[in-house]
């Protein structure tokens, strides 16, 4: 059990398009899920903390008008990169915690964006 | 905020023997610790994990040790194999209270050599 799927694994796009990436938990439903942002050979910065049915809470640092984070129901949560450029290019990684005690993290497969 | 700090950066060990990565934490309210395998573009993996409640605690090769006086707990790999090799990852929690997210250490990348 507590499986989190995230797509796409790996997506190429334009500067200045932008790119939803999904992540779903199948088996448990998660109230809070995670955002981080992962460069080469670095360690998980957490972007964000997404709340079903409320605003997300960001990191500092992070821009929350481009980095749109929408939680609209118990087991999805998107993140949606606008106006992407090069500098956007990392692993994005989404995680949900299955069960309300705050133990037990789950990740998603993450997302390799490339920006060019 | 919580900051966890993680040592070595990179572990290199022959085949057969122990591998120690240590981490320390700042929030004395963190209290779950778990650690995290992560191999070249694959998602973390937990290896083992730890609550405050707890002093050690051990599964086949693996063990992790929690001090909360001092504020550092440590991964102990005995025995290590090739496919050990990958980076790990310490990482903190506060997880009851709305807080709960993750912080994560810098990453030991371990090479086990045969």
């Amino acid at each position: 059990g507590a499986v989190v799927s995230q797509h796409p694994s790996w997506v190429i796009c334009k500067s200045g398009t932008s790119v939803k990436i999904e992540c779903r938990s199948l088996d448990f439903q998660a109230t809070t899920m995670f955002w981080y942002r992962q460069f080469p050979k670095q360690s998980l910065m957490l972007m964000a903390t997404s709340n079903e049915g409320s605003k997300a809470t960001y990191e500092q640092g992070v821009e929350k008008d481009k980095f749109l984070i929408n939680h609209a129901s118990l087991t999805l949560s998107t993140l949606t990169v606008t106006s992407a450029h090069p500098e956007d290019s990392s692993f994005y990684i989404c995680s949900a915690r299955r069960d309300t005690r705050g133990y037990g993290y789950t990740f998603g497969s993450g997302t390799r964006l490339t920006v060019v | 905020g919580e900051n966890v700090e993680q040592h070595p950066s990179t572990l290199s060990v022959q085949e057969g023997d122990s591998a120690v990565i240590k981490c320390t934490y700042s929030d004395s309210a963190s209290n779950y610790f778990p650690w995290y395998k992560q191999e070249l573009g694959k998602r973390p993996q937990l290896i083992i994990d730890i609550r405050s409640n707890v002093g050690e605690k051990k599964d086949q090769r693996i063990a992790v040790t929690l001090n909360k006086t001092a504020k550092h707990f440590s991964l102990h790999i005995t025995e290590t194999q090739p496919e050990d090799s990958a980076v790990y990852f310490c990482a903190a929690s506060r997880s009851r209270t709305g807080a709960n997210n993750l912080f994560f250490g810098t990453g030991t990348r371990l090479t086990v050599i045969p």
